[in-house]
């Protein structure tokens, strides 16, 4: 059974970079047919697309985010990671990593999330 | 910049039909908009509900499903359960990379 887990620092200082690894296991990243994306949000508030990566390096970005963010894919390690610059306490939030059917554009399964605070 | 539009809350009677929907700021949403459906509550991950307008996603009762009504991708709940009650959203595919997630609407079984 395919499953995502994300980690990294759970608290971030205004102006430096937020970086999160997203954890696959039960699968291959490198599996043709899925795009692996992260999704935030913010808290009492709704879902917001963040971007998608395919195992072949291609990416896909939200465009209101797309110049303060990278996502990479490590197919070594099975793993993908999300880089956020110049964070604000507006990029406060539940980041949630999954896997995205690239027939269907869905999402599939996603990781539990892991709660990232900016603040100094 | 496109906006996905849902209504902010909906209320149903236990064993009660509700349908939710999920638009678009300019223009109608299509199959082609490949709209699939998330159901959260408070704490836990989103589950995916409905994918590509109306494929259940493994192990989704069947009271659940997706459509298109009119101009709008819908989502059709019967027979309403309490343990129903969460926040649902929609996402489409817009194409050229990009997906947009609906602002999201919060069911409330009562």
């Amino acid at each position: 059974q395919l499953q995502l887990q994300e980690s990294g620092p759970g608290l971030v200082k205004p102006s430096e970079t937020l970086s999160l690894t997203c954890t696959v296991s039960g699968g291959a990243i490198s599996s043709s047919g899925y795009f692996w994306g992260w999704i935030r949000q913010p808290p009492g508030k709704g879902l917001e697309w963040i971007g998608n990566i395919y195992y072949s390096g291609t990416t896909y970005y939200n465009p209101s985010l797309k110049s303060r963010v990278t996502i990479s894919v490590d197919t070594s390690t099975n793993q993908f990671s999300l880089n956020l610059s110049s964070v604000t306490a507006a990029d406060t939030a539940v980041y949630f990593c999954a896997q995205v059917d690239t027939y269907y554009y869905g999402m599939n399964v996603w990781g539990q999330g892991t709660t990232v605070t900016v603040s100094s | 910049q496109t906006v996905v539009t849902q209504e902010p809350s909906f209320s149903v009677s236990p064993g009660g039909t509700v349908t939710l929907t999920c638009g678009l700021s300019s223009g109608s949403v299509s199959t082609s908009d490949y709209p699939s459906w998330y159901q959260q509550t408070p704490g836990q991950a989103p589950r995916t509900l409905i994918y590509s307008t109306n494929i259940r996603s493994s192990g989704v009762p069947d009271r659940f499903s997706g459509s298109i009504l009119g101009n709008k991708a819908a989502l059709t709940i019967t027979g309403a359960q309490a343990d129903d009650e969460s926040d649902y959203y929609c996402m489409l595919y817009l194409g050229s990379g990009i997906w947009v997630f609906g602002g999201g609407t919060k069911l409330i079984v009562l």
